[in-house]
């Protein structure tokens, strides 16, 4: 069973760094892309990216590029999502997922963490 | 980058049928076969219910069915129950790996 379990919820002051976590199980780590969507309080759903975790390529959502950075590590099934200076507008919930293909579909997701930034 | 662009809201009594609209580009609904449809129940993740415009995903019910018409996407619910209540989003690829959904529509039972 393909599971994607994340870390805990955060609550940061802005300014401050964090990285949040999602661990794979279930199948072979490497052979899939894993996208991060975000959701705002009270909003729809937007797509930040993918990571390939077979060689940690990435691609960003023009509208995130430069403002988080994704990672993994294929020794540990884990892929990160890493800010430097965090924003009030930073707060939201973060979800990991696990397309089917590199067209989106996303079919496998992670049961979201919340980021709460205080200014 | 846009959202694709949906209802805010659609409502519907039990048993009835209801359709959610997705309207995109030429460059991204019109052009691509890649159009999935997600579920998202209060406090929970995301599910996946169509993927590629019109294939439904595994153990979800006949009664969820989808289409595509130019730059449009539309995600029909039959026999609507109470526990189709949530929040229901298109989501479309656009290109260079790049995806992009839609605001959200909240169906409600009424």
């Amino acid at each position: 069973e393909v599971q994607l379990v994340q870390s805990g919820a955060e609550v940061k002051e802005a300014g401050e760094s964090l990285t949040i976590s999602c661990k794979a199980s279930g199948y072979k780590f490497t052979s899939y892309l894993i996208g991060w969507v975000r959701q705002m309080p009270g909003k729809g759903l937007e797509w930040m990216g993918t990571i390939y975790p077979g060689d940690s390529s990435t691609r960003y959502s023009p509208s995130f590029q430069g403002q988080v950075t994704f990672s993994a590590d294929k020794s540990i099934n884990t892929v990160y999502l890493q800010w430097t200076s965090l924003k009030a507008s930073d707060t939201a919930i973060y979800y990991c997922a696990r397309p089917t293909n590199e067209y989106g579909d996303y079919e496998n997701w992670g049961q979201g963490t919340l980021v709460n930034v205080s200014s | 980058q846009s959202v694709l662009t949906q209802p805010a809201s659609v409502s519907g009594s039990p048993g009835q049928s209801i359709t959610i609209s997705c309207t995109g580009t030429r460059n991204d609904i019109g052009f691509y076969s890649h159009v999935s449809w997600y579920q998202q129940r209060p406090g929970k993740a995301p599910r996946l219910l169509i993927y590629d415009v019109f294939n439904r995903a595994l153990g979800v019910s006949n009664r969820f069915s989808a289409s595509k018409s130019g730059v449009t996407a539309f995600l029909t619910l039959s026999g609507l129950q109470v526990e189709d209540e949530a929040d229901y989003f298109c989501a479309s690829y656009s290109g260079g790996g790049n995806i992009l959904f839609g605001g959200g529509t909240k169906v409600t039972v009424l």
